[in-house]
C-alpha cells in the first residue's frame, strides 16, 4: 500500500538556521503530496502541497519539490524562527491521507 | 468564513462507555474524513463520508461508526471504549469536485478513556 517515511526527530536548531526534513514515499500512481504542521495543542494546518512531478509547493518561506525520480518531497526553509517550532507531517493523498510519523522541530532563540 | 469546527474540545470517559464526536465542515466542502492521532504519532485514517455514505474505511473495528447529515456535518461514534482509544480525534473536510482534493483539519477532540 501507499506509505510515507519521514525523517525522525527531534530536530533542534538555532534561529536563522537552515531546516531540512526528509520525506520519501511509496505509492502506485502519482498521488498529491502535502506537508502539514501541528502546533502544540492544536489540529493540523496545511503548510504546502504539490500535485505532480517537479511541482514546487511553497508557503511562509517553506518549500518542497515533488521528485518522482527519487520519490521524495523534502521540506526546506532557509532561515527558521522560534515561531516555526512545531511538529511537521509529510502526507500523500490517495482519497485518504497517509501520514509520516512526524518530525518535532524546536528552534532556539 | 469559518473553518472546520469540532465539538467537544475535550472529553473524559470510562472504559465500556460510548462517545459521540461532532464535526462541521468548511463552507463549500461536501466530504468529511476522520482520523485518530495517538500521542506522538501521525494521524491514522478511520473513515470518510460523502453524500451521507461511508465511502472508505481504514483499519478500525466496527466499534467505530459514523454518520453524515444532509448539511454535510458528521458524527463519529465509538462504542465500548477501551483505554487504547485515548487519542486526539481529527476531522478533515474537502471538496470532492475540487481539481486537487485538499483536506483541511479542525482543532480536534481530545478523548481520554479511564
Amino acid at each position: 500500500g501507499n506509505s510515507v517515511t519521514q525523517m525522525e526527530g527531534p530536530v533542534t536548531l538555532s534561529e536563522e538556521a537552515f531546516l531540512t526534513i526528509n520525506c520519501t514515499y511509496t505509492a502506485t500512481g502519482y498521488p498529491s503530496l502535502f506537508w502539514y504542521v501541528q502546533y502544540p495543542g492544536e489540529g493540523l494546518q496545511l503548510l504546502l502541497k504539490a500535485t505532480k512531478a517537479d511541482d514546487k509547493g511553497s508557503n511562509k518561506g517553506f518549500e518542497a519539490t515533488y521528485r518522482k525520480e527519487t520519490t521524495s518531497f523534502h521540506l526546506e526553509k532557509g532561515s527558521v524562527q522560534v515561531s516555526d517550532s512545531a511538529v511537521y507531517f509529510c502526507a500523500l493523498n490517495d482519497y485518504k491521507l497517509s501520514f509520516g510519523a512526524g518530525t518535532t522541530v524546536t528552534v532556539r532563540a | 468564513d469559518a473553518g472546520v469546527t469540532q465539538s467537544p474540545t475535550h472529553l473524559i470517559k470510562t472504559r465500556g462507555q460510548q462517545v459521540t464526536l461532532r464535526c462541521s465542515p468548511k463552507s463549500g466542502h461536501d466530504t468529511v474524513s476522520w482520523y485518530q492521532q495517538a500521542l506522538g504519532q501521525g494521524p491514522q485514517f478511520i473513515f470518510q463520508y460523502y453524500e451521507e455514505e461511508e465511502r472508505q474505511r481504514g483499519n478500525f473495528p466496527d466499534r467505530f461508526s459514523g454518520h453524515q447529515f444532509p448539511n454535510y456535518s458528521s458524527e463519529l461514534n465509538v462504542n465500548a471504549l477501551l483505554l487504547g482509544d485515548s487519542a486526539l480525534y481529527l476531522c478533515a473536510s474537502s471538496a470532492r469536485t475540487a481539481l486537487v482534493e485538499t483536506q483541511y483539519f479542525g482543532p480536534g477532540t481530545r478523548l481520554l478513556v479511564l
